[in-house]
């Protein structure tokens, strides 16, 4: 089946250094991708959705700027927090749609952020 | 937008019996509702899933009902079975390619 391999699956890193998470489909092209953050017993919550070859769509109330998503390719998009802050700590999972109608979506398996 | 609201929040079940967690949503025009399972730090795993179209699905002990009219789906686990204790979570979409909106999740305990 479809197979989302996502990196890393945990980091830490120190306030004000930025981190890159990368989300790449293996054996398919993932034109959509999304973004989840997750916090402890909580659900998860879509951040943004990005798009091969265009801007990505923020929810609102996520800050574009500090969240850098970018879909360069057909098979890999990246999100990167930027001057990490504590609060920016959580757990990110990435999502891609499958490429038919009625496929379901392949998650990644999740990065742990800690920023101290 | 699309609202899911899951209950109950937390399930104690003894091993062999069985297990519903209920789902509703709020857009009718959610088709495609799937049902996923989470362990502690790794990402959510479809169990299953059922779109608009049909009113059951079973696959071995899970099985999932959807209810059109009154907009709610359920999850079934019967003979649980105590590797079935994780968090579980429903989702609504309006199609390929949209996003999925998640209920609140709930925390799954098989008791041996």
């Amino acid at each position: 089946g479809a197979v989302v391999s996502q990196h890393p699956s945990r980091v830490i890193c120190k306030s004000g250094t930025s981190v890159k998470i990368e989300c790449r489909s293996l054996d398919f092209q993932a034109t959509t991708m999304f973004w989840y953050r997750q916090f402890p017993k909580k659900s998860l919550m879509l951040m943004a959705t990005s798009n091969e070859g265009s801007k990505a769509t923020y929810e609102q109330g996520v800050e574009k700027d500090k969240f850098l998503i970018n879909h360069a390719s057909l098979t890999l998009s990246t999100l990167t927090v930027t001057s990490a802050h504590p609060e920016d700590s959580s757990f990110y999972i990435c999502s891609a749609p499958g490429q038919g109608r009625f496929d379901g979506y392949t998650f990644g398996s999740g990065t742990r952020l800690t920023v101290v | 937008g699309e609202n899911v609201e899951q209950h109950p929040s937390t399930l104690s079940v003894q091993e062999g019996d069985s297990a519903v967690i209920k789902c509703t949503y709020s857009d009718s025009a959610s088709n495609y509702f799937p049902w996923y399972k989470q362990e502690l730090g790794k990402g959510p795993q479809l169990i299953i899933d059922i779109r608009s179209n049909v009113g059951e699905k079973k696959d071995q002990r899970i099985a999932v009902t959807l209810n059109k009219t009154a907009k709610h789906f359920s999850l079934h686990i019967t003979e649980t079975q105590p590797e079935d204790s994780a968090v579980y979570f429903c989702a609504a979409s309006t199609g390929s390619a949209r996003q999925l909106t998640f209920g609140s999740g709930t925390q799954l305990t098989v008791l041996p």
